[in-house]
């Protein structure tokens, strides 16, 4: 069961080029997430996507866009990269956006913009 | 935004020994969840609470949702080296289900001497 898989596993960015973030799941899940990881941080979220067809903001969606391409893929875009962002970025997903849902990760994606 | 705190932050200790770490919040959640994150990779859930005051354990792990409804707490009993890691904490607040959003802590890093 492959669960939740990203590319790239690794990326590096200059100031201002732009890159998509690719996620995608097999568990027929409806909801699914974007968060980042910095250290000392914990994970923050950046957007999510409660079901197909739907999108909102996170904590820190400044810089992003994000598109839930179908009920499988959610993917992450950074127009134009700012050191700032670099990061380690997880997708995730659950069955639904209730409380009794867990969310599943990602193994991640090492961002470096430079 | 609302900020979870977990502490310790980090954690040395001999294998065999007991841990325990905690979060608190300074609102009420109705979901608390515990994840282990390994080095390179995605968090993985090890546990998940629902209810005021549930204990649910999980091997040599146990975990209760404090009656306050603003803590949590993690204890891994007689650990062995392969409980190296990065420990969160993350809870949904009272008034997001329909979200799905989680609020993670700061991680605690546990290290562990053979």
């Amino acid at each position: 069961n492959a669960g939740v898989t990203q590319t790239p596993k690794f990326q590096v960015l200059k100031t201002g080029q732009s890159m998509t973030l690719q996620c995608a799941q097999d568990m027929n899940h409806n909801s699914m997430y974007w968060y980042r990881q910095d250290p000392g941080m914990g994970l923050r979220l950046i957007y999510y996507s409660a079901s197909e067809g739907t999108t909102d903001k996170g904590e820190v969606p400044n810089g992003y866009n994000v598109s839930r391409l179908n009920k499988r893929e959610f993917s992450l875009r950074l127009e134009s990269a700012a050191p700032s962002q670099t990061s380690v970025y997880f997708c995730a997903s659950s069955e639904w956006a209730g409380s009794n849902s867990p969310l599943h990760f990602g193994n991640g994606t090492r961002l470096t913009v430079t | 935004g609302q900020q979870l705190n977990q502490s310790p932050q980090s954690m040395f200790i001999q294998e065999g020994e007991d841990v325990s770490m905690n979060c608190t919040s300074s609102s009420i959640f109705n979901t608390w969840l515990w994840y282990k994150q390994d080095p390179g990779e995605g968090p993985v859930l090890l546990i998940a609470l629902y209810k005021a005051g549930e204990l649910t354990s999980n091997g040599r792990l146990t975990a209760q949702f404090g009656i306050t409804r603003k803590d949590s707490f993690l204890n891994i009993s007689a650990s062995i080296p392969s409980d190296v890691g990065i420990y969160f904490c993350a809870g949904r607040e009272m008034g997001s289900s329909n979200t799905g959003k989680l609020i993670f802590g700061q991680g605690t890093t546990l290290q562990v001497k053979p």
